[in-house]
C-alpha cells in the first residue's frame, strides 16, 4: 500500500524555470524527509522537517511541511541542470522506525 | 567520517538460490534499515536493526532475513529468490533509539538481478 503521492510522476523542463513537486498523504507523519537520488545510486538526504507548517530553504530549494503533517512540497527556484535526478519524499509515523517513501518525482532540466 | 558502503554493487543470480548483501554502516550511528527499490518506483522498507535486534519489520515473507553484527555492519539475506526479487537494495544508517527513525544516510545500494 503506497500511502504517500507524489506529484508530477515526471518533469521536463528548461534551465531557469521555477517548480513544484508535491507530496500528499491521508496519513499524519511526525516527520517528513526529502531525498534525490541520481541513476545507480543511494538517495541523498536533503531535508527533514519536523513541525507542522515549517519551511525550510536550502539554496534555491524551498521544502514546506503542511500544517497537518500530510503533505509537502518542494519548490525550486531558477531550475539547473544539476538539479536533474528523482526526488522522493519519505515520511515517518510516531511510534514506529521505518519510513514510507512516496512514488517518486522524476526531473530533467536541460540546458 | 565513512559513509554507508555496501557491497558488492551488482550480483546476477539465478531463481532459487540464495543471496547475501552486506552494509556498513555510518561511523558512529547503531541503526541500520534495508530498503528494496524495484524500478521506477520508491524504496520499500524491508526491516531495521538496532544494536543487533531486528526493530520493525515490512510487508515482506520469512525469506528475507537479516543480521546486525557488534560493529554495528549488517547483512541482508534472501532465500529461494524469485525474479520479482530483482531490484536494487539499499541499506541506511541512523541514529537513535527505538523512536527515532529520520536522518536515515543511504549507502549506494546493490543491484541484484535474478534469471
Amino acid at each position: 500500500t503506497q500511502l504517500l503521492e507524489q506529484s508530477p510522476q515526471f518533469l521536463s523542463i528548461q534551465e531557469g524555470e521555477n517548480l513544484t513537486v508535491y507530496c500528499n498523504s491521508s496519513s499524519v507523519f511526525s516527520s517528513l524527509q526529502w531525498y534525490r537520488q541520481e541513476p545507480g545510486e543511494g538517495p541523498v538526504l536533503l531535508v527533514t522537517v519536523v513541525t507542522g507548517g515549517e519551511v525550510k530553504k536550502l539554496k534555491r530549494l524551498t521544502f514546506q511541511f503542511g500544517d497537518a503533517r500530510k503533505d509537502s512540497s518542494l519548490h525550486i527556484t531558477a531550475a539547473q541542470p544539476g538539479d536533474t535526478g528523482l526526488y522522493l519524499c519519505a515520511g515517518a509515523h510516531w511510534g514506529t522506525d521505518k519510513l514510507i517513501f512516496g512514488t517518486g518525482t522524476r526531473l530533467q532540466v536541460f540546458p | 567520517e565513512t559513509g554507508v558502503t555496501q557491497s558488492p554493487t551488482h550480483l546476477i543470480k539465478t531463481r532459487g538460490q540464495q543471496v547475501t548483501l552486506r552494509c556498513s554502516s555510518q561511523s558512529g550511528h547503531n541503526t541500520v534499515s534495508w530498503y528494496q527499490q524495484a524500478l521506477g518506483q520508491g524504496p520499500q522498507f524491508i526491516f531495521q536493526y538496532y544494536r543487533e535486534e531486528e526493530n520493525g519489520r515490512g510487508n515482506f515473507p520469512p525469506r528475507f532475513s537479516g543480521l546486525q553484527f557488534p560493529n554495528y555492519s549488517s547483512e541482508l539475506n534472501v532465500n529461494a529468490l524469485e525474479l520479482d526479487d530483482s531490484a536494487l537494495y539499499l541499506c541506511a544508517s541512523s541514529l537513535g533509539g527505538r523512536s527515532s527513525s529520520y536522518e536515515q544516510y543511504f549507502g549506494p545500494g546493490t543491484r541484484l538481478t535474478v534469471t
